[in-house]
């Protein structure tokens, strides 16, 4: 059965440095999205993508968050400049279509630790 | 706005025995419901959704669960238990007025006992 694979499955890094979370999405599906999940807490949203754009967004997903599909296969979340409360479980999906019935595909995550 | 409630951290219950891991919701229009199912290293998988039709919804693994209108809720349940259901179940809600993206609950650890 087709998965979709994350990129690290672990990442260490300073505070104030630049993150790049990779995803592979399956293969025939068109909406992407990145979430998050702080320790302990909700899974909440941060963005959804579709042919090339954001199509939503969410009040976390701030200036230094950004995404793209840089080719055919990888879709990714770049954080500009980590900060301490940015340490989460960051998790990939994706989806065949969009709308309230589709059930989402999700990674295993990537698990972020900002020091 | 949209919201989940898993109100318990963690359900324990013997295996064999039947199981209910509990979630209300709060919606504006009609909800769309969804159970995930997360197992240790691996990411949310999809158990079985509501959209409309039979209160009773079956899903992956042996898994239902029943939309309660009245009560807001949406338990999953599981007739009788096995050790190897342990994991983190998610609820999720999603009801329209211009966003499709669902909500998802904290999460309930699901412990079975041998």
């Amino acid at each position: 059965e087709p998965e979709v694979t994350q990129t690290p499955s672990h990442q260490v890094t300073q505070m104030g440095q630049e993150v790049i979370l990779r995803c592979v999405p399956i293969s025939n599906h068109l909406y992407f999205y990145w979430y998050r999940q702080i320790l302990g807490q909700k899974v909440e949203f941060l963005v959804s993508f579709y042919n090339n754009e954001i199509s939503e967004k969410s009040e976390i997903f701030d200036d230094q968050f950004s995404v793209e599909r840089p080719d055919g296969s990888n879709f990714t979340l770049k954080i500009r400049s980590t900060k301490l409360e940015d340490s989460a479980m960051y998790f990939c999906a994706s989806s065949v279509l969009a709308g309230l019935s589709y059930e989402q595909y999700f990674g295993p995550g990537t698990r972020l630790t900002v020091t | 706005a949209q919201s989940v409630a898993q109100p318990e951290d963690q359900v324990n219950v013997a295996e064999g025995n039947p199981l209910t891991v509990k979630c209300t919701y709060s919606v504006s229009g009609n909800p769309y419901l969804f159970w995930y199912v997360q197992y240790p290293n691996r990411g949310l998988q999809f158990l079985l959704k509501y959209i409309t039709g039979d209160n009773l919804v079956k899903g992956s693994y042996g898994f239902e669960a029943e939309f309660n209108k009245s009560q807001t809720s949406f338990h999953l349940k599981k007739p009788s238990a096995l050790v190897s259901d342990s994991a983190l179940y998610f609820c999720a809600v999603s009801s329209g007025g211009g966003s499709y993206i669902p909500t998802f609950g904290r999460g309930t650890s699901l412990i079975v006992h041998p």
